[in-house]
């Protein structure tokens, strides 16, 4: 079974600029959650699409958006880049559901801003 | 609020000793569930367990065992004869049990060096 599939892996962008990254979840998994990585923050929850709705949200500014499509693929953009978004992002997935499934992680994209 | 705190930011141990990696959460849940990630060099996210608040038996899996005391809010992590392919850094998490507390809180990790 194919693992989460993210991409890009490297992504080096400006201040100002706007990225999309793209996630390919487990097949059948119907839940997906991003994740922003930083040295200094650790991991924190962006948020989490179930069934094309947004299920939980972080305390991320507005800048910070996703979407899920039919067949589960996620989206995150991230629109008038700061400096301090440079991180790893994570994107997750599990079957969904009422239970706390273990989430699968992809490799990440790591995002730099100059 | 939900918080996890890993006290231990790194561990260095020589190949074959036992090592405990401490994790104390705090959440005001009364269902709730706690993991245990491992991260390796190559950054993926590695789920290496999962226990939800009513069951407190220890679980072992070959070299990795786990303890869980809610008495204490720890869920403690032990590597017994610890191998360099454990290097990696660990990450304790904790998720409640509806609605938005779903999502994971993280601690900040204990990087685990295990030297030959």
């Amino acid at each position: 079974k194919a693992g989460v599939t993210q991409t890009p892996r490297y992504l080096i962008k400006t201040r100002g600029q706007q990225v999309t990254l793209s996630c390919s979840p487990i097949s059948g998994h119907r839940s997906v959650s991003w994740y922003q990585q930083t040295p200094g923050q650790g991991l924190q929850f962006l948020f989490e699409y179930f069934s094309e709705t947004q299920r939980n949200k972080g305390n991320f500014p507005g800048r910070f958006s996703g979407r899920q499509f039919s067949n589960s693929r996620s989206e995150m953009n991230v629109s008038t880049l700061e400096l301090g978004d440079s991180a790893l992002y994570l994107c997750a997935s599990s079957p969904g559901g009422g239970e706390n499934q273990p989430q699968h992680f992809g490799d990440g994209t790591r995002l730099s801003i100059l | 609020a939900q918080k996890v705190t890993q006290a231990q930011t790194e561990i260095s141990v020589v190949e074959k000793e036992d090592v405990t990696l401490d994790c104390v959460y705090e959440t005001r849940d009364t269902t709730y569930y706690l993991f245990w990630y491992k991260q390796p060099p190559s950054g993926e996210l590695v789920f290496l367990i999962r226990r939800n608040s009513f069951d407190e038996q220890n679980e072992i899996s070959g070299r990795y065992s786990w303890n869980f005391q809610k008495s204490t809010s720890s869920f403690n992590f032990t590597i017994t004869a610890s191998q360099v392919v454990d290097s990696a850094v660990y990450f304790c998490a904790l998720s409640g049990g509806a609605g938005n507390n779903r999502k994971l809180i993280w601690g900040l990790g204990t990087s685990l060096a295990v030297n030959p």
